[in-house]
């Protein structure tokens, strides 16, 4: 399957402050997701990024908190903004086409003090 | 989507099968189910997808029956290095926009 390389694996920001993580496939893929997982805790979807359109948001979840890009078919970004000590998390990149499975970035831990 | 329920943990020894069934009694026709792998700072890791009756790869077997409201995922012989969270998911495949929605996973530990 392919393979996503993400970026940072770990930050610590300051409360207030903002962190993009990038999220780059090896190849082409039809859809790309961001999750975040607390620590011990499963995955909850944040978002569709849609490629070329606005990223499509689940409950709970909003664009001015998590602003997302997807240029291409093969790169997405996940901005964190005005992050504070509750926005501490690993957050995950996943990819998929169709009648393929997903695969998954090795996550992002942000801690925010 | 169709909801998942999976014991939270489970324990084990090393060389043993280790059984973990998931409910989901909401599955739709066109679902398929498929198994995640989770290891300790890492990404979820496809571990094996079926529709209906046995499916089996190197890794591991996948159970299910006739209904397919429940499945099973065996894991032969486990090692030290299976400890993991398994999580099951159901969703049609054919739909790259069918987004991966987690349930609460098994924790598996595996025992010296």
């Amino acid at each position: 399957s392919a393979v996503i390389s993400q970026k940072p694996s770990r930050d610590i920001c300051q409360r207030g402050t903002s962190l993009t993580i990038q999220c780059q496939v090896d190849s082409q893929v039809t859809m790309m997701f961001w999750y975040r997982q607390q620590p011990g805790q499963s995955l909850t979807l944040i978002a569709t990024a849609n490629q070329g359109s606005e990223a499509t948001y689940e409950s709970g979840f909003v664009i001015d908190k998590f602003p997302i890009s997807r240029p291409n078919l093969t790169f997405s970004t996940l901005t964190v903004s005005n992050m504070s000590p509750e926005d501490s998390s690993i957050y995950l990149c996943s990819g998929r086409d169709s009648n393929t499975e997903a695969f998954f970035g090795q996550g992002t831990r942000l801690t925010v003090v | 989507l169709a909801k998942t329920t999976q014991p939270i943990s489970m324990d084990s020894y090393e060389g043993q099968e280790v059984n973990i069934t998931c409910s989901h009694n909401n599955i739709a026709t066109n679902d398929y189910i498929t198994w995640y792998q989770q290891f300790p700072s890492q990404g979820p890791r496809f571990i094996i997808q079926g529709y209906k009756t046995k499916v089996t790869n190197e890794v591991a077997s996948l159970f299910i029956p006739a209904d397919r409201k429940s499945s099973t995922l065996s894991l032969p012989r486990v090692s030290l290095s299976d400890t993991a969270v398994y999580y099951c998911l159901v969703g049609d495949p054919n739909n790259a926009g069918n987004m991966l929605t987690f349930g609460g996973g098994t924790r598996l530990m595996v025992k010296p």
